[in-house]
């Protein structure tokens, strides 16, 4: 079975600053998805961006950024010019290409952005 | 207009009742999934359904019984609820077919049970 873990139970960032956020994943497969998805106060869970294992390219959107290492097993998130809207717990998650139906999570980051 | 909705946001219970939580989505995906969310925000999947047929069913009690009537919803009945069953249950909903998309959560249901 697949884990993520997310090493970082806390974290904390002023406000413009970067921060990057770490997960690592245990899989034997070679085709899965990659996720990191945020949820804020209001306990929405709200996705930030996604990445294909296959996909040499790191994924970006706007100020959120990835640093995938597939030999690694590793996926941060990098956060950057980070705004008080940012608050909130990140969430990496994992799912298999193989027909698993279903998003592995890691136990979480709550990031706290710092006026 | 809400993409994936659950009713209701908050319930409160007693131990021993039995109660449902209902969801609907509108984004015609073919597969919807339940969550549970407990107190140190572990997210873990329960159920999931594609085409209205179960695909995954996780080890949980089997006080806890999905029903999906059609495509677009998803419903979770709990029967005799116990102090544990406490945590905000999600669901979600995606598209398989033509590959593995995007989850989309609803607002969550937090459930208390006293």
């Amino acid at each position: 079975a697949q884990t993520v873990t997310q090493s970082q139970p806390e974290m904390s960032v002023q406000e413009a600053e970067t921060v990057t956020l770490s997960c690592t994943y245990d899989t034997s497969e070679s085709d899965y998805y990659l996720f990191w998805y945020k949820q804020p106060p209001s306990r929405q869970m709200i996705l930030v961006i996604r990445q294909e294992a296959y996909k040499q390219q790191n994924a970006t959107e706007n100020r959120f950024s990835v640093n995938f290492q597939k030999a690694a097993k590793s996926f941060s998130l990098k956060i950057s010019d980070s705004q008080l809207g940012d608050a909130a717990m990140y969430f990496c998650a994992y799912y298999s290409g193989a027909g698993s139906y279903q998003l592995t999570f890691g136990k979480g980051t709550k990031l706290s952005v710092i006026p | 207009d809400t993409a994936v909705s659950q009713t209701p946001k908050y319930l409160v219970t007693q131990m021993g009742n039995d109660k449902s939580i209902k969801c609907e989505q509108n984004l015609g995906h073919d597969t919807m999934y339940w969550y549970k969310q407990d107190s140190k925000k572990f997210l873990k999947i329960m159920f999931s359904y594609n085409n209205k047929e179960l695909i995954i069913n996780e080890t949980v009690p089997n006080r806890f019984s999905p029903k999906s009537p059609d495509k677009a919803h998803l419903n979770l009945h709990i029967n005799s609820l116990e102090l544990g069953d406490s945590a905000v249950y999600f669901c979600a909903s995606s598209q398989l077919a033509g590959g593995p998309n995007e989850q989309f959560f609803g607002p969550g249901t937090r459930l208390t049970v006293l």
